[in-house]
């Protein structure tokens, strides 16, 4: 069964700083990998999609790398922003017809 | 265009009664999912249709639990003789299945409910 893991659980960081959230999982046998934003009382926001047949994906502050064989991705943040505060969290797909399974997040405060 | 929307976006409920959630695909999606998020859990999954296959029903906990989608397009999650446990947000996310199988999930706003 595959289980994903987020570390930290928690982050909290002075505005400007670069950041980094990890996620690992079980079965490096993946389809492909997501990160999503939630913010509070609100639904996800897909932020970054990554083909197992990938590397890294980009998309304008973020950066996210995929190390299937080691089981890891990375969501690095360029000079943060209060903005950017949210849950960030992390998925696994197993096949092209399956369903997600996620971390349980990890919880990004940017202060001003 | 419009999103994911679901209703109702809150659900108070006494144990044993019965309640029943709403979702609106995005329009042209083939592809629906049901997750429920507990307080201090990740997301997990509860049933995914595609199309007009028969439903992957195997993350739904239990009996009480069922959920259909009409036409192809809105889906309702019925919960039966609910239980405290059952307290939690229930996101529905939709997403394009055509020839191109990897595609995104757009999730919507969720309904939380609360079963006292």
């Amino acid at each position: 069964k595959q289980e994903v893991t987020q570390i930290p659980a928690a982050l909290s960081v002075p505005e400007g700083e670069n950041l980094v959230l990890n996620c690992s999982f079980t079965d490096s046998a993946i389809y492909n990998l997501q990160w999503f934003r939630q913010d509070p009382g609100k639904g996800l926001t897909s932020l970054l999609l990554i083909q197992s047949s990938q590397r890294e994906q980009t998309s304008g502050r973020l950066n996210a790398s995929l190390d299937k064989s080691s089981g890891r991705s990375t969501l690095y943040i360029a000079a943060s922003q209060p903005g950017d505060s949210a849950t960030y969290l992390c998925a696994v797909s197993n096949s092209g017809y399956s369903t997600l399974t996620f971390g349980k997040g990890t919880m990004l405060l940017v202060s001003p | 265009g419009a999103g994911v929307s679901q209703s109702p976006s809150n659900k108070v409920t006494e144990k044993g009664k019965d309640v029943e959630l709403r979702c609106d695909p995005i329009s042209g999606h083939t592809a629906l999912y049901w997750y429920r998020q507990s307080l201090g859990q990740g997301l997990e999954f509860l049933i995914y249709f595609q199309g007009n296959s028969a439903p992957d029903k195997s993350g739904l906990p239990s009996d009480r639990f069922s959920a259909e989608r009409t036409g192809g397009s809105v889906s309702t999650l019925t919960i039966q003789r609910t239980q405290q446990e059952d307290s939690a947000v229930y996101l529905c996310a939709s997403s394009f299945r055509g020839r191109e199988v990897t595609d995104t999930q757009y999730f919507g706003p969720g309904t939380r409910l609360t079963v006292l």
